[in-house]
Formats: structure tokens, sequence, C-alpha cells
């Protein structure tokens, strides 16, 4: 089974900062990655797919992925309390033609006023 | 476009009782999963269907849990007899197909007493 790892924090930043969530991951020939968010009590939503090596953004959210290091990254700027959510990193696998998500644990996101 | 639907939204049981849960897909998605989500951990992959046919289910309890999908739309995922440690939500997901994102309905909460 592959492996995706998250810290399960809570991560607390103040209204306003960045917020950065890091996943790490085993398998070296993994080439793409999910972020979910998942507000407590609701099923996951997606917020962001990266593919290649470097970063993706779309709006306040910017994915990082470092398929040397094996890690992607997640950053939230200019961070609102309407954040605070479990942030899912996902792994499609097998690569490349995936047909499953394998799932980390999740880091819990707490902006606070 | 509406989204995943599933029901029921909650349901408590006691321990041995059987169970059976419900997934409406996104309309004309080809590729539904039925993922099972423990508290504090991530979604953890059941069975995938592609159309009506089985395409992973390696990590599906098959000595209780079932699932079909017959005319490759609805489906259902049926646990007999249950235990104390199915308590979880059960998430269905849908895709167009096996390479794109998974859109995930609202869940189901099982709590097995």
């Amino acid at each position: 089974q592959k492996e995706v790892e998250q810290n399960s924090g809570p991560l607390s930043v103040p209204e306003g900062a960045i917020a950065s969530l890091n996943c790490t991951y085993s398998d070296r020939g993994s080439q793409s990655f999910f972020w979910y968010r998942q507000y407590s009590g609701k099923s996951p939503e997606l917020i962001m797919f990266i593919y290649s090596n470097g970063d993706k953004e779309d709006g306040r959210f910017t994915a990082q992925l470092n398929k040397a290091s094996q890690y992607v990254s997640l950053l939230i700027r200019d961070s609102q309390p309407s954040d605070s959510a479990t942030y899912l990193c996902a792994l499609p696998w097998p690569p490349g033609g995936y047909n499953k998500l394998i799932f980390g644990a999740g880091t819990r996101l707490a902006v606070h006023p | 476009e509406a989204g995943v639907a599933q029901s029921p939204r909650y349901k408590i049981i006691e321990k041995r009782q059987s169970v059976a849960f419900w997934c409406n897909p996104i309309s004309g998605h080809a590729t539904l999963y039925w993922y099972q989500q423990i508290l504090g951990q991530g979604p953890k992959l059941l069975i995938q269907f592609q159309n009506n046919g089985v395409v992973d289910d390696s990590q599906l309890p098959k000595d209780r849990f079932s699932a079909e999908r017959l005319k490759g739309v609805d489906s259902t995922l049926k646990i007999q007899p249950a235990k104390l440690e199915d308590s979880a939500v059960y998430l269905c997901a849908s895709s167009p197909g096996t390479e794109e994102t998974q859109y995930f309905g609202p869940g189901t909460r099982l709590l097995v007493l």
C-alpha cells in the first residue's frame, strides 16, 4: 500500500496569514496529487490538482510539488476563518491511469480572528 | 448539475445487525467509488466500479461487506453483520472516467452500538 503522510495538526494561524500544509509520499513513481478540503461533518471537496513539478496557483491557493523530495504542499494566502477545515492530500494510484485515491489522514487548520 | 446523492444520511444499529447504503452518482459518470472514513482518518477505498463491473475491491472485507451496481448507475453497499469497528462515514464518489476528478456525496454516518 502506498503511503501518504500528513501532520494531523491542528495548525493554528491568525486571520490574514499564510497557512502552509504539507504532505509527503512514499512512492517515487507518483506523478500527481489532489488537495481536498473537508469541513467538519461534510464530505471532501476538491481544491487543487497538481501534476508537474513546481507551483500551481488558483486564487488564494498555491500547490507546490517537489518530486525529488517527495512532498507536496498547499499554501493558503490571506487565510480566513472560513478556511478552517481539514485538508486532505490524495495520491491517485496507479500513476498515469489511476483507479483510486490514497488519502492522507488530513491536517486540521484553524484560522483565528 | 445534481451532485452525488446518498441515503440514509445517518444510521444507528446494534452490532451483528445488517445495514445498507444507497448511492446515486452524477448523471453520466461511469466510475463509482465507495470509501470508508473512520474518525480522524482519511477516506479509504472499499470498492470501485467501472459501469457495472468491479475494478478494485482489494480492501473490501468480503466476509461482511458486499456491494453491487447492477445497471451501471445506482449502487448499494451492505454490511452484514456489522461490528463496532464499522462505525464510520461511508462516502460515495463518482467520476466520468478512471482518470478524472472524483466528486463526493454527503456521506452516510454509521454508528454501531
